[in-house]
């Protein structure tokens, strides 16, 4: 499988401004996952959205999923500087294995 | 969701060794995955770990150089032989199987290889 790509590969914003992380991928898909990794540590689940939804949220968090385009948005609104991380979008193509990203490296400023 | 350990957490290995790396779940899952991210990069699938079966190696990754082992539903184990410096790495596991889809992550095991 192919690795995704993501958008931008970092971005730099100030505390309370939105960030917006881009993600394409090259196959059909049975749902698409974002994770947040601090420093190289383990992944945190953030959601997940099936190939039959159009937008989901979750706190702070909206995600839409376009599967004509084959491509997802990640937005996190009001963000804060712990909010500083690498974001990744997976893809289940199958049989629950995850084809990543190449992720996202987010730094909020205080 | 499930609680995911991995020991050791990290390790510095000299050329030639070889390290097995454990994941221990809290709860009996169907699925379990063995994941790699090299310095600076993204996750790439090592294998996916069977119960009871050999593991299902993705193209690039072959069983003698990653054996893996899955006794129970609840534990696997990702042996590194033979290590050299490329094989300096985050090495995960995760769970899926899940009734959502989700799948879920244990903290990660840094290797580096000397």
């Amino acid at each position: 499988s192919q690795q995704g790509e993501e958008d931008p590969q970092a971005l730099s914003i100030q505390e309370g401004e939105n960030a917006t992380m881009n993600c394409s991928y090259k196959t059909s898909i049975n749902n698409l996952q974002w994770y947040r990794q601090n420093s190289g540590r383990g992944l945190v689940h953030l959601i997940l959205i099936r190939s039959n939804e159009r937008e989901k949220h979750s706190g702070r968090l909206r995600v839409t999923l376009d599967t004509s385009k084959k491509s997802s948005s990640l937005l996190i609104t009001a963000s804060r500087a712990a909010d500083t991380a690498s974001y990744f979008c997976a893809t289940d193509e199958g049989f629950q294995k995850l084809v990543f990203g190449t992720g996202t490296r987010l730094l909020v400023s205080p | 969701s499930a609680v995911i350990s991995q020991k050791p957490s990290r390790d510095i290995c000299q050329r030639g060794t070889s390290l097995t790396i454990q994941c221990q779940v809290d709860s009996q899952v169907t699925m379990m995955f063995w994941y790699r991210q090299q310095p600076g990069q993204s996750l790439t699938l090592i294998a996916t770990a069977n119960q009871g079966s050999e593991a299902t190696y993705e193209s690039g990754f072959v069983i003698d150089k990653f054996p893996i082992s899955r006794p129970n539903l609840t534990f696997s184990t990702l042996t590194v032989s033979n290590m050299s410096p490329e094989d300096s790495s985050i090495y995960l596991c995760s769970v899926g199987g899940t009734p959502t889809g989700e799948q879920f992550f244990g903290p990660g095991t840094r290797l580096t290889v000397l």
